[in-house]
């Protein structure tokens, strides 16, 4: 079965790190691209960045870039969204998606990875 | 920074026509792609390259796309297709993707 599965639920503290994982099977992880997607509470999709895992390839959403970091182990198949200090804006469901093979729209999504920043 | 903009909601009886617009500059020269996302669920992807449907979409999902303008319709609308709907596209670089704010749309 073709699937994308994200890590668990996280509570963080600001000012802490995080790193969240999405791990690809049932297809040939290095010839996709990997997106990002926040999800604030109540609000819409915000595109983050995506991630060739082929060659790390990689590229930010203006608004996103600077603020973390998409990265990719091939050799586990897995993609990798990090913070090096979250605030408390951060708070907001997280979803990475696979770009389709010959088109730009994601064809397939992790079922999403909760981020809770609260001191 | 590139955008595409949305209505908030769309309402519709069941068995009506909804239809969903979503415009932005790039549109004449990108393509547009729909998600569907019904509460506390992924998106799903229901139209892709302005007007085709993955497998396992009903055939009352389909889109058009023409200048500035891309739209979801979906002839027939059921309860079951009360979600949220998201257009995305890509900036006219190709490498940076945008998502319009969202319609809820409301069945009943």
């Amino acid at each position: 079965e073709v699937q994308l599965v994200q890590s668990g639920a996280e509570v963080k503290k600001p000012g802490e790190s995080l790193k969240i994982s999405c791990k690809g099977s049932g297809y040939s992880f290095t010839n996709y691209w990997i997106g990002w997607v926040r999800q604030m509470p109540g609000k819409g999709l915000e595109w983050m960045g995506i991630i060739y895992p082929g060659d790390s390839d990689t590229r930010y959403s203006p608004s996103f870039q600077g603020q973390v970091t998409i990265s990719a182990d091939k050799s586990i198949s897995t993609a990798y969204l990090q913070w090096s200090s979250l605030k408390a804006s951060d708070t907001a469901m997280y979803y990475c998606a696979r770009k389709g093979y010959s088109y730009d729209g994601f064809d397939m999504w992790g079922q999403g990875t909760m981020v809770t920043v609260s001191s | 920074s590139y955008e595409l903009t949305q209505p908030p909601s769309v309402s519709v009886s069941p068995g009506q026509t909804a239809r969903i617009t979503c415009s932005g500059d790039a549109l004449p020269k990108k393509y547009a792609y729909w998600y569907q996302q019904k509460s506390g669920q992924a998106p799903v992807l229901v139209i892709y390259e302005d007007s085709k449907r993955p497998s396992g979409i009903p055939e009352r999902f389909s889109g058009s796309s023409s200048g500035t303008m891309a739209t979801l319709t979906i002839s027939g609308a059921q309860v079951e297709d009360e979600a949220d709907y998201y257009c995305c596209s890509t900036d006219s670089s190709g490498n940076h993707w945008v998502f319009g704010g969202g319609t809820k749309l409301t069945v009943l």
